[in-house]
């Protein structure tokens, strides 16, 4: 079976640093994807992890670990333009996608 | 580079009308996948194709068809609209099984 958890919702201040937690059951696992997806518009792919540890990518992160079943995405430097919401998908052997229903991140001055 | 385009953007149903949501990537992918979003929630897998004339259902096919004729294109029909079919569509495609999914901007379906 899939299951795909993450916070609904999480509010941080400009300039700080976040981080998204997100926890997988996934059979046949085989990567985990983090998605930015501003209210009305389709979703942007953020980073992609297979192997366990630390992906970084300019202000963002993204760290798996395959034993625990665990990811979280780190966001540094907040702006007022991160305020999105963020989804964690598992990919599974078949190349599909199971996704979390997304954590709405709120980025305050 | 155009990537996935869907029409309509936005389309209103009644009851038992039929519809098609057409979906066309311009990059040559030869996986396409169409999801639906409920508010709030996120996405669900309805059909997938992993090239021209093969399609297979994913998690929440029913009161959906897909077909696949050509690379480019991955329509997807709903015959008889009912009101738990009020969602956000999005298409997606992938050069293969190991390539990030590239989404098209979405159709939102009201039914009423």
């Amino acid at each position: 079976g899939q299951n795909i958890d993450q916070p609904t919702e999480m509010t941080a201040t400009e300039g700080a640093i976040v981080q998204i937690n997100c926890t997988y059951q996934t059979s046949g696992f085989n990567g985990l994807f983090w998605y930015q997806q501003h209210a009305g518009e389709a979703p942007t792919f953020l980073s992609y992890n297979v192997l366990d540890g630390l992906e970084e990518k300019g202000r963002f992160s993204s760290f798996l670990s395959r034993s625990k079943g665990y990811s979280y995405l780190l966001l540094k430097e907040l702006q007022m333009k991160d305020s999105a919401s963020y989804l964690c998908a598992a990919r599974n052997a078949g190349n599909m996608l199971t996704f979390g229903g997304g954590t709405r991140l709120m980025v305050k001055p | 580079n155009a990537g996935v385009t869907q029409t309509p953007k936005f389309r209103i149903l009644k009851i038992g009308q039929s519809m098609t949501l057409q979906c066309t990537q311009d990059m040559n992918h030869n996986y396409m996948y169409w999801y639906r979003q409920d508010p709030g929630m996120g996405l669900k897998l309805i059909y997938y194709s992993v090239g021209a004339g093969i399609t297979d259902k994913g998690e929440v096919p029913n009161g959906y068809n897909v077909s696949r004729s050509t690379t480019e294109d991955f329509p997807l029909r709903l015959e008889l609209a009912a009101p738990s079919q009020t969602s956000v569509y999005f298409c997606a495609s992938s050069a293969g099984t190991v390539e990030t999914q590239y989404f098209g901007p979405g159709t939102r379906l009201l039914v009423l």
